[in-house]
């Protein structure tokens, strides 16, 4: 079956950098954009940005440009995301999903979810 | 920051028909496609309906989408203890050139 599993909760400083993987099994990795999208403490799901696993091209939400960068590891159907500069408004759940739909089907998978605590 | 606004809360009665409203704009809803999810804290978001009105295989007919201009709405039909969480819509924002979510809307069952 269809997996995302992503990497464990991390504890950081503000001024840090924080890295998530999410390791994709049970369909092709290049196949469908990998999305990273957060949940904040007590707030909404914000959309970071995607990445297509076969090209490697990216596009990010204009809030998150400059900070976040996603990248993969097609040898091991993984994927990153690399957020810097963390700050105490950074603290959330972070997911990575992939999604694709058809007139006859879809396709929306998530992770886990991994809780970024950024505190001093 | 959240470009779609849901209403923050929808509540019923066991067996009640509830709607949750998203309201978004022309860059959106009105030219892309929605997408409501079911999110109980802690873990991962469940689609129930893609494309405006699809519903995944295994998500029951209680829940259905609709959409009118810059407007959607998800309604639960036979309303049940275990809907309650929380649900969100999204689109493609044709501006933010990015997927965009809801505010969210906390559904409780009375």
């Amino acid at each position: 079956q269809v997996q995302l599993v992503q990497s464990g909760a991390e504890v950081k400083k503000p001024g840090a950098s924080v890295k998530v993987s999410c390791k994709a099994s049970g369909y092709t990795f290049t196949s469908y954009d990998i999305n990273w999208v957060r949940q904040a403490t007590g707030q909404g799901l914000e959309w970071m940005g995607r990445m297509n696993p076969h090209s490697g091209n990216t596009a990010y939400a204009p809030k998150f440009q400059g900070r976040v960068t996603m990248t993969r590891n097609t040898s091991i159907s993984t994927a990153y995301m690399d957020l810097t500069s963390l700050r105490s408004e950074d603290t959330a759940v972070y997911y990575c999903a992939a999604f694709h739909y058809y007139a006859s089907g879809s396709f929306d998978y998530w992770g886990q979810g991994t809780l970024v605590t950024v505190s001093s | 920051q959240s470009v779609l606004t849901q209403p923050p809360s929808a509540s019923g009665t066991p067996g009640q028909r509830v709607t949750i409203s998203c309201s978004g704009s022309s860059s959106n809803i009105e030219t892309n496609y929605v997408y409501w999810y079911q999110h109980f804290p802690g873990t991962a978001p469940k689609l129930l309906i893609y494309r405006d009105n699809q519903r995944p295989s295994g998500v029951p007919d209680r829940f259905s989408g609709s959409k009118s201009g810059t407007s959607a709405s998800l309604a639960i039909s036979g309303l049940r203890s275990g809907d309650e969480a929380d649900f969100y819509c999204a689109a493609w924002d044709d501006r933010l050139s990015g997927r965009v979510f809801g505010t969210g809307t906390k559904v409780t069952v009375l």
